[in-house]
């Protein structure tokens, strides 16, 4: 198995309170993902990242950020937390792109709950 | 804007029988596909992936796929499922640049013994 892990990996909070979600690999690669898993929808993509300090936007990133300040960490922040990102959150990472491409790997996610 | 569609939400299938699964794409381009799976409470594994060549892949856990892009589809067979196979499954479309994936909302497959 890649090596990828989340923390927390269960969260509950309030409305309005900041949160943040760590994702760390240990497979040197260089594409990060940060996803969202709601019933229904699949997985939706939230924020991306090809390299250290370098991110974008997927298709559900209202809300959140994110940062990569190394290239084994990627965060994902919630500024303040509403009912509607109450979701499983899952990492990935892969080691290609900008033209060829390779499978993602996925981390065992992050149960949050925002009440 | 690339998108994916898997038709059936929940399929029940008796234990031995064989599984059929669904996936339709649309995207401009040539696509990357792909289907994995979640066993409850996990992550998400890769069954196989289709960049080129050969339409039919074969790939882990006796599943294989194949593509055609006259029908804009992707499906996933199993010719005798097993209890363990009891699992969401999903299908992408993947894009190169950004190495992004768009997923479809899953079929949930339930094993009857």
């Amino acid at each position: 198995d890649a090596g990828i892990t989340q923390s927390p990996r269960h969260k509950v909070t309030e409305t309005g309170t900041p949160v943040t979600l760590r994702c760390h690999q240990t497979e040197n690669h260089r594409y990060m993902y940060w996803y969202r898993q709601d019933p229904g929808h699949g997985l939706r993509l939230i924020h991306y990242s090809y390299g250290v300090k370098d991110t974008d936007k997927g298709e559900v990133s209202d809300g959140y950020s994110v940062s990569r300040s190394k290239t084994e960490d990627f965060l994902l922040t919630l500024e303040s937390a509403t009912s509607s990102q109450t979701s499983v959150y899952f990492c990935a990472i892969s080691d290609s792109g900008g033209g060829s491409y390779d499978e993602q790997f996925f981390g065992p996610g992050t149960r949050l709950t925002v009440l | 804007a690339q998108s994916v569609t898997q038709p059936d939400i929940h399929i029940t299938v008796s234990e031995g029988a064989s599984l059929e699964l669904r996936c339709n794409y649309s995207y401009g381009a040539t696509p990357y596909l792909f289907w994995y799976v979640q066993s409850p409470g996990q992550g998400l594994q890769l069954l196989l992936k289709y960049f080129s060549g050969d339409t039919l892949v074969q790939g882990i856990k006796g599943f294989e796929a194949e593509f055609k892009r006259s029908q804009s589809s992707f499906n996933l067979r199993k010719p005798s499922v097993h209890w363990s196979d009891a699992a969401e499954y999903f299908c992408a479309v993947g894009k190169a640049a950004g190495n992004k994936l768009t997923f479809g909302g899953g079929t949930r497959v339930l094993v009857k013994p």
